[in-house]
């Protein structure tokens, strides 16, 4: 059984540039939320995604914005990047229950 | 939802018990204890989870106070494969995010 699958692993964009980062839930969850950790920090909420809509959101600015898509997989899109959106975007996945699958993440890093 | 306050980091030795604390003063009544690890370079894995009884699974157990306003996250017998920062994060209901403070950056020795 497949679990988070989050792609691409590293990735490189110039400041000023747009990101789009994927994410495949594990099988059988319905519910995507996506953090950002900082090196040496812990990840930070940024939105959660259930029946293709945003339900939650932290405290990230319009830059960041996401969607889910019926087969429940998600992007996240950062337009405008900044030197300090680089960092690991983390994806977790859930289904009713009371733990998050994690992905592995993705590295970004803005130049 | 409420804070959690965890000491940055603790050492262990291999074989021992790692009794890893978390303070939740202001949890509500409604608030789970959820308890994450993260390896370096790799996503957050769950541990375990409680509301107010003790927890015991493959990985763990949990002890929360009576009166819930601490915890302890206890591995029986800590290998080298249990470094790892741990965290302790406390949750609305089965909807509510999971937020994430600093945790714990637990080093097992040999």
């Amino acid at each position: 059984d497949a679990g988070v699958t989050q792609s691409p692993t590293h990735l490189i964009k110039t400041r000023g540039q747009q990101v789009t980062l994927r994410c495949s839930p594990k099988s059988g969850h319905d519910t995507v939320s996506w953090y950002q950790q900082a090196l040496g920090q812990g990840p930070q909420f940024i939105f959660q995604y259930y029946e293709e809509e945003e339900r939650q959101r932290g405290n990230f600015p319009d830059r960041f914005s996401g969607h889910q898509f019926p087969n429940y997989s998600s992007e996240l899109n950062v337009n405008a990047l900044l030197l300090g959106d680089s960092a690991l975007y983390l994806c977790a996945s859930s289904l009713n229950d009371y733990g998050y699958t994690f992905g592995s993440g993705t590295r970004l890093t803005v130049v | 939802d409420a804070k959690t306050t965890q000491p940055p980091s603790m050492d262990c030795a291999e074989g021992r018990a790692a009794n890893l604390p978390c303070n939740h003063s202001t949890i509500s009544g409604n608030e789970y204890v959820y308890w994450y690890r993260q390896i370096h370079s790799q996503g957050p894995q769950y541990i375990i989870h409680g509301l107010k009884n003790n927890e015991t699974n493959e990985m763990a157990s949990l002890i929360i106070t009576e009166d819930r306003k601490s915890s302890t996250l206890i591995l029986p017998h800590a290998t080298l494969r249990d470094t790892a920062v741990y965290y302790c994060i406390v949750r609305v209901g089965e909807n509510n995010d999971m937020r994430f403070g600093a945790g714990t950056r637990l080093t097992v020795k040999p």
